[in-house]
């Protein structure tokens, strides 16, 4: 039982790149959650999953887009990456029952 | 709407005392509130939440929060800090009376606790 797996680690973007963010659990959540971590911001909600084929908006969605294709997977895709989007993101899973989330170990992106 | 208030950026205590990490909610209806610590480079860890029932909730690591409505307060407390305990802690609230699912974070408190 791995819990909630994020890839990759770390990475560098040039302005204007593109990338996917993957996040798998299996832990058979239905809900799935991206974060992202700036310094002395705490965690700001990107995108939700309450279920595969079902996404919702958080706090701050300009310039990422979500699916959810299976119960697993729910990857965050950068289209045109910016250096506003310099930061930590973690995604989170949790069951229908429980109101407890459990996290990625988190993946740090600069855009440079 | 809801939101979550940690006002101290920084708690410093010295090993062996008690500790309080402070935490107010605003939430139209009752709250689900949480308490999650992250050590350096790692990811959120779940330490305690209140959902319903007794007032103070006891949770890992010998750490308890009591839920105060009056206040609109979570604070996280322990009677003994270790050096160990030393981390950054958020606190959390979903407002469950108005059916999100969305979970607000406040800004993270980092706890020094020194030997």
């Amino acid at each position: 039982n791995a819990g909630v797996t994020q890839t990759p680690k770390f990475r560098i973007l040039k302005i204007g790149q593109s990338m996917t963010l993957q996040c798998t659990q299996d832990m058979n959540h239905n809900y799935m959650y991206w974060y992202r971590q700036d310094p002395g911001m705490g965690l700001k909600l990107i995108y939700y999953s309450v279920g595969a084929g079902i996404t919702d908006k958080g706090e701050v969605p300009n310039g990422y887009n979500v699916s959810r294709s299976t119960t697993e997977d729910f990857p965050l895709r950068l289209e045109l990456a910016a250096p506003s989007q310099t930061s930590v993101y973690f995604c989170a899973s949790r069951s229908d029952r429980e109101e407890t989330q459990y996290f990625g170990p988190g993946t740090r992106l600069l855009v440079l | 709407a809801q939101s979550v208030a940690q006002p101290e950026d920084q708690v410093n205590v010295a090993e062996g005392n008690p500790l309080t990490v402070k935490c107010t909610y605003s939430v139209s209806g009752n709250p689900y509130l949480f308490w999650y610590v992250q050590y350096p480079n790692r990811g959120l860890q779940f330490l305690l939440k209140y959902i319903t029932g007794d007032n103070l909730v006891k949770g890992s690591y010998g750490f308890e929060a009591e839920f105060n409505k009056s206040q609109t307060s979570f604070h996280l407390k322990k009677p003994s800090a270790l050096v160990s305990d030393s981390a950054l802690y958020f606190c959390a609230v979903r407002d469950k009376a108005s059916g999100t699912y969305k979970y607000i974070f406040g800004t993270g408190t980092r706890l020094k606790v020194l030997a």
